[in-house]
């Protein structure tokens, strides 16, 4: 069965530092999104995209973070500059039209 | 704004005992609602899902939830868990219109006791 992977399953980043987390959706989806969860919070959304570009972002989402689908299989989430409160797991999910969204495994982020 | 609410944030049972994990949604509108489940170590999956039709859906492994629209209610339901069970239960939403994101509650540890 497809699955959605994400790379890598952990990174530790100092804080300033530029960090990329990557995913690769199921092969024939269209939409993406990205989630995060610090620990002990609910899932929160950060960012959908469709159509090679942001259909919404929250206000999580702000100038220090950017998505790119940068070869029609990736589906990257850069944060320029992290903060202590950027440690979190990361989630990245994809699916069709109108179905379910599948999720990645993760990846776990921590800020020093 | 929409928000959704998972009433019980940590649940022990012990096996054979049933279930219910309760979930409430904020949204006048239609919604499209889901149970997803995190086993430990192991991502979101999909346990069942409300679109529309027959408010009672059943999941996989024995889950099955019923959707009270009168009550923005969507709770879950398992007659006789087992000790691999044990994981975190998301409740999440999604109102129609808008780009498919998901909103989520707070989760819910259980813990089946063998």
């Amino acid at each position: 069965e497809p699955e959605v992977t994400q790379t890598p399953s952990h990174q530790v980043t100092q804080m300033g530092q530029e960090v990329i987390l990557r995913c690769v959706p199921i092969s024939n989806h269209l939409y993406f999104y990205w989630y995060r969860q610090i620990l002990g919070q609910k899932v929160e959304f950060l960012v959908s995209f469709y159509n090679n570009e942001i259909s919404e972002k929250s206000e999580i989402f702000d100038d220090q973070f950017s998505v790119e689908r940068p070869d029609g299989s990736n589906f990257t989430l850069k944060i320029r500059s992290t903060k202590l409160e950027d440690s979190a797991m990361y989630f990245c999910a994809s699916r069709q039209v109108a179905d379910t969204q599948y999720f990645g495994p993760g990846t776990r982020l921590t800020v020093l | 704004a929409q928000s959704v609410s998972q009433h019980n944030h940590h649940v022990i049972l012990s096996e054979a005992a049933s279930l219910e994990l309760g979930c409430n949604y904020s949204y006048g509108g239609t919604v499209n609602l889901f149970w997803y489940v995190q086993y430990p170590g192991q991502h979101l999956q999909l346990l069942l899902k409300y679109f529309s039709g027959d408010p009672l859906v059943k999941g996989i492994k024995g889950f099955e939830a019923e959707f009270i629209k009168s009550k923005f209610s969507f709770n879950l339901r398992k007659p006789s868990v087992q000790w691999s069970d044990t994981a975190e239960y998301f409740c999440a939403v999604i109102s129609s219109g808008n780009t498919g994101k998901l909103i989520f509650g707070q989760g819910t540890t259980l813990q089946v006791k063998p």
